[in-house]
């Protein structure tokens, strides 16, 4: 079966720019989160959905995050505008409904913002 | 609030030896959960163990195995006899029912380096 599955790996842009990445959970699943890793803030939550609608948003940072889930398998987190503190790794997991916390994570996506 | 407290920030040893991560908790809540994660070199993480509030068994698995201790809030992972490809960095998480069960907080992770 695949797994949780990220576009794009790597994603390398200037200030300003604006950056959209993808996330497609694992079919049947029922929620879909979004973390972000750095070295200095570890793993945070930034946001996450339960059957595409969303839970918790008080971890993205500001109004240039965003995020949505229009559909079971497909999810977006905008940067709009992006600044060189978004540089991290952005992970998206997914999981089902009775098997809390039990994440599945994909592969993530790194993003470096010059 | 919950907070998630990994100590050691790094830990080195030889193959073979065994190794135990420690992870300290703190929640307002009585009902919780805490988790154990694994992060290869590959960077995805890996789920690998879940325990509630209300069961305070020891758990092994293969090589693996948890000391839930709810009097100290400490939830340690031991790897016995431990091999290269254990290699990673481990990350210990808590949720609980007020922040919501979904919604897991992680300590900042012990980077773990087997030497062959």
């Amino acid at each position: 079966d695949a797994g949780v599955i990220q576009s794009p790996r790597h994603e390398v842009t200037e200030m300003g720019q604006e950056v959209t990445l993808r996330c497609k959970p694992i079919s049947g699943h029922d929620y879909l989160f979004w973390y972000r890793q750095t070295m200095m803030r570890g793993l945070e939550l930034l946001i996450y959905f339960n059957n595409n609608v969303p839970i918790d948003d008080s971890g993205m940072p500001e109004d240039r995050f965003s995020a949505k889930m229009p559909n079971a398998s497909f999810s977006t987190l905008k940067i709009q505008p992006s600044e060189p503190r978004d540089s991290a790794v952005y992970f998206c997991a997914s999981s089902l409904d009775e098997a809390v916390g039990e994440l599945f994570f994909g592969e993530g996506s790194r993003l470096t913002v010059l | 609030a919950q907070k998630v407290t990994q100590a050691q920030t790094e830990i080195s040893v030889v193959e073979k030896e065994d190794v135990t991560l420690d992870c300290v908790y703190e929640t307002r809540d009585t009902t919780y959960y805490l988790f154990w994660y694994k992060q290869p070199p590959s960077g995805e993480l890996v789920f690998l163990i879940r325990r509630n509030s209300f069961d305070e068994q020891n758990e092994i698995s293969g090589r693996y195995s948890w000391n839930f201790q709810k009097s100290t809030s400490s939830f340690n992972f031991t790897i016995t006899a431990s091999q290269v490809v254990d290699s990673a960095v481990y990350f210990c998480a808590l949720s609980d029912q007020i922040q919501g069960a979904q919604k897991l907080v992680f300590g900042q992770g012990t980077r773990l380096t087997i030497n062959p």
